[in-house]
């Protein structure tokens, strides 16, 4: 079956550190890849998405994400953190045949000052 | 250029009752996805409505329906309230034919439904 997965359910850096979050996708082909962000109580917002060619991706806020299909893993990174940058980070794949994305069960970011 | 919104925000209702959420999609796309977020656990996928039809489904019962209307908003209806049927709601809208961005689903601020 095909599914997402985020081995890290909860990470915590400090303000002005490095972030990288992981993504691993179970699918036969390859699939569109998403990673969005939610703030508590709040929807989700798409921070960038991946179909296809360059495998580095930018997205909004500083975040760029890497997808490398050897590792069948798109991984999202920050060089560096900002404290509004704490939510819960989801990553997705469209499963093109249905139509419906496939989240991750998400990691949630903490960020220290 | 407003987002994807719904309505109503929070809902609290009983075992057994029913209950009809609204959403209305970003200007300019035609096709709605409604998903599921259960508290700490990661959207699960409803329904898609394109052309006032039911074009997917996922693992959900039948009291969970649906309807597009001609202006592409939509509606959720659930039956028959279970107490596990309490979760946050969340409607996302798309574009069935803008080139660049296919795919992409952009999510409104969900509802939150209570069952007591």
């Amino acid at each position: 079956a095909q599914s997402v997965t985020q081995p890290d359910i909860h990470i915590t850096v400090s303000e002005g550190a490095s972030l990288e979050l992981r993504c691993n996708y179970s699918y036969g082909a390859t699939p569109y890849l998403f990673w969005y962000v939610q703030s508590p109580g709040q929807g989700l917002q798409l921070l960038l998405k991946y179909f296809s060619g360059d495998t580095l991706v930018q997205g909004i806020k500083g975040f760029e994400a890497e997808f490398k299909r050897s590792q069948s893993s798109f991984n999202l990174r920050k060089p560096s953190v900002h404290w509004s940058d704490a939510a819960e980070y989801f990553c997705a794949a469209l499963d093109t045949g249905r139509r419906a994305l496939t989240f991750g069960s998400g990691t949630r970011l903490q960020v220290q000052p | 250029d407003a987002g994807v919104t719904q309505s109503p925000t929070h809902l609290i209702k009983t075992r057994g009752q029913q209950v009809t959420l609204r959403c209305s999609p970003k200007s300019g796309h035609d096709t709605v996805s409604w998903y599921q977020q259960a508290l700490g656990q990661g959207p699960q996928f409803i329904f898609q409505y394109y052309e006032e039809e039911e074009r997917q489904r996922g693992n959900f019962p039948d009291r969970f329906s649906g309807h597009q209307f001609p202006n592409y908003s939509s509606e959720l209806n659930v039956n028959a309230l279970l107490l596990g049927d309490s979760a946050l709601y969340l409607c996302a809208s798309s574009s069935s034919v803008l080139a660049g961005v296919r795919g992409a689903q952009y999510f409104g601020p969900g509802t939150r439904l209570t069952v007591l």
